[in-house]
């Protein structure tokens, strides 16, 4: 079974502070996604990583997938009030053929005090 | 319009009861899914259909029975309710089987209170 560790699992901080959030295996995964959830609603994809060492940035939000494809991190430069919810990354099964499955992590619930 | 929407928001029920979540997507997505979120927020798959094909299904008990008439819809009954199945319910759906990098859309969740 892959499991995905995330950390930390609570973080609050100010405004304007930057932070990084980080996800991890030991298993490999052929892509991994990163959802922000806000409450009482579904998660929301913000991006999907495929390539290991890939970087993806999405304005202050800087998203990187391992060389080995086993782990990821988020980093949140300047982070806003709006940054609030629920961060949760997934990782798609690397084996099973087209019946592959997203396996989710615990997820880090961040706060962004003004 | 939503594109995942579920019914209902809210479930409080008594234990033993029998209970239905609906879930309907306007995607024209071919996999649709069920997933639990515990109260510590771990999010699980339960099942998961490809053109009204069970194709997932996780270690979740016999209680439980999705039904999916059509593409567009999938439904989950749910029989003689037990407190460890409060949780909220999450339906979703995706453009194709999820392999490697497929979006998921999810529906906004129905908290199911068994008392």
């Amino acid at each position: 079974t892959q499991l995905l560790e995330q950390s930390p699992q609570f973080l609050s901080i100010q405004e304007g502070e930057n932070l990084t959030v980080y996800c991890n295996s030991s298993s490999v995964f052929s892509s991994l996604q990163w959802y922000r959830q806000e409450p009482g609603e579904g998660p929301v994809l913000l991006v999907t990583v495929v390539t290991g060492g890939e970087v993806k940035k999405l304005k202050r939000l800087t998203f990187q997938f391992g060389d080995a494809r086993k782990d990821s991190s988020l980093h949140i430069t300047a982070a806003q009030p709006g940054d609030t919810g629920l961060y949760l990354c997934a990782g798609a099964q690397s084996y099973g053929g087209s019946q592959g499955n997203l396996i989710f992590g615990k997820g880090t619930k961040l706060s962004v005090k003004p | 319009d939503t594109a995942v929407s579920q019914t209902p928001k809210y479930l409080v029920t008594q234990m033993g009861n029998d209970k239905s979540i609906k879930c309907e997507q306007n995607l024209g997505h071919d996999t649709m899914y069920w997933y639990k979120q515990d109260s510590k927020k771990f999010l699980k798959i339960m099942f998961s259909y490809n053109n009204k094909e069970l194709i997932i299904n996780e270690t979740v008990p016999n209680r439980f029975s999705p039904k999916s008439p059509d593409k567009a819809h999938l439904n989950l009954h749910i029989n003689s309710l037990e407190l460890g199945d409060s949780a909220v319910y999450f339906c979703a759906s995706s453009l194709r089987v999820t392999v490697r990098s497929e979006k998921l859309f999810f529906g906004s969740g129905t908290q199911l209170s068994v008392l």
